[in-house]
Formats: C-alpha cells, sequence, structure tokens
C-alpha cells in the first residue's frame, strides 16, 4: 500500500511558465515533507521541505504548499527552467522516527526551451 | 562542508556471487545512516538505517544486511545475490530524525546477470 502518491509519471511545461508537481499522502502521523530533484545517474538532491504547521513555505523560484484536509502537497516552480529537468521526488516523514522517508514514486519534469 | 561518497558506480555481478557496497561520510559526526533502493520504476525503498555505530535497523525482509563498522562508515552486504536484488542502491545521511532532511549520494548501479 503506498503512503505518498505522485500520481502523474510525467509533466512537460514550457520555459518560463509555471510548474506543478502533486503529491498525495495516506498516513495521517506524516508531518513533515520534503521534495527532491534527481538527475539520472545522480542521487537525490534534497530542494524544499514544510512542516505540517505549515501551509507554505518558499525558496527562490520554489514554493511548497501543504493541504493537511486534503492530504494533498504540491510543488511550484516559478520560472520554470530547462535546467530544471529532472525526476522530482516527494517524501514524508514523522517525529519520533529516526528520519526514515517514505518516498513517491517521481515524477519525471520536462522543461522545453 | 558535509560529503558523502559511495563506490562503486556500476557494479555487474553474477547471481550466487557476494556483495560489499561502501559508503562513507566525511564533514559531521554522528550521523544517522541510511540505505535505500531504486528498483525500475519504482520510488526509493528504504532497506536500513543505523542511528550510531553497530546499530543497524532494517526496514523490509530481504537477501541484504548491513553493517556501521565506524562512525562514518555504513556498508550494505550480501552472502549470494538473487536477481531480484538488481537496482540502484543510495546511501544518505542526516543530522537526526523527525524533518531532517536526507543527503545522498551518486549511488551504485547493481546488475545482477
Amino acid at each position: 500500500d503506498q503512503q505518498v502518491k505522485q500520481n502523474s509519471p510525467s509533466l512537460s511545461v514550457q520555459e518560463g511558465r509555471i510548474s506543478i508537481l502533486n503529491c498525495d499522502y495516506t498516513n495521517s502521523m506524516f508531518d513533515y515533507f520534503l521534495w527532491y530533484k534527481k538527475y539520472p545517474a545522480e542521487g537525490p538532491t534534497f530542494l524544499i521541505s514544510i512542516s505540517s504547521i505549515k501551509d507554505k513555505n518558499e525558496d527562490g523560484r520554489f514554493t511548497v504548499f501543504l493541504n493537511k484536509s486534503a492530504k494533498h502537497l504540491s510543488l511550484h516552480i516559478v520560472p520554470s527552467q530547462p535546467g530544471d529537468s529532472a525526476v522530482y521526488f516527494c517524501a514524508a516523514t514523522y517525529g519520533g522516527s529516526q528520519g526514515n522517508l517514505i518516498f513517491g514514486k517521481g515524477t519525471k519534469l520536462s522543461v522545453k526551451p | 562542508s558535509q560529503t558523502i561518497h559511495q563506490w562503486p558506480a556500476t557494479l555487474v555481478q553474477p547471481v550466487g556471487s557476494p556483495l560489499s557496497l561502501e559508503c562513507t561520510v566525511e564533514g559531521t559526526s554522528n550521523p544517522n545512516l541510511y540505505w535505500y533502493r531504486q528498483a525500475a520504476g519504482r520510488g526509493l525503498q528504504l532497506l536500513f538505517y543505523s542511528v550510531g555505530i553497530g546499530q543497524i535497523s532494517s526496514e523490509v525482509p530481504q537477501n541484504l544486511s548491513a553493517s556501521r563498522p565506524q562512525d562514518r562508515q555504513f556498508i550494505l552486504s550480501s552472502k549470494k545475490l538473487l536477481l531480484s536484488d538488481s537496482g540502484f542502491y543510495l546511501c544518505a545521511w542526516s543530522y537526526g530524525g523527525g524533518g531532517q532532511p536526507q543527503h545522498f549520494g551518486d549511488g551504485t548501479r547493481l546488475s545482477i546477470l
């Protein structure tokens, strides 16, 4: 049973426009959520996170939104750049764990010039 | 700054052969350490984590084992590899549990023939 779901395996966006990547979760105990970016043949790189006490966190071009009632979060990238093309993973964890992250299957973002 | 090293980058092994993958972290002390596997078309699955020397927790039953002989060294092993052990293996570290982000190495692509 998947606790973290990324239902869109791929997304294509024009350079300069907004990219919106979505993630749903089922476990109400999750209270911390993270987004990672992964290029081929490399390990994932941490992008941005959000605690369940917030509904928005912003870092430069990246903003994560959390809707706890819907158990949904999204990553917005504005403006999108060709270098943003990668696989994006959503991950979740909960306080009291040893940081064990539950990952979604990822969404491949392609930003076209 | 902290760095994490994994080797080898790629490995081709016959079924039934042993395995040893090594991961080391520099620039920090007493990190949490993690081993993940990404099978084809799937998300990252946590295999093992360690909060200190000699302390190993296993998340899924499997053909693999892990050891932490030194503070910043994490080893993934198998006595006899199975075809199903093929995948992309990633080591990660974090400062602790809860919402601390994990930082990944570049991974080992393991192919079993």
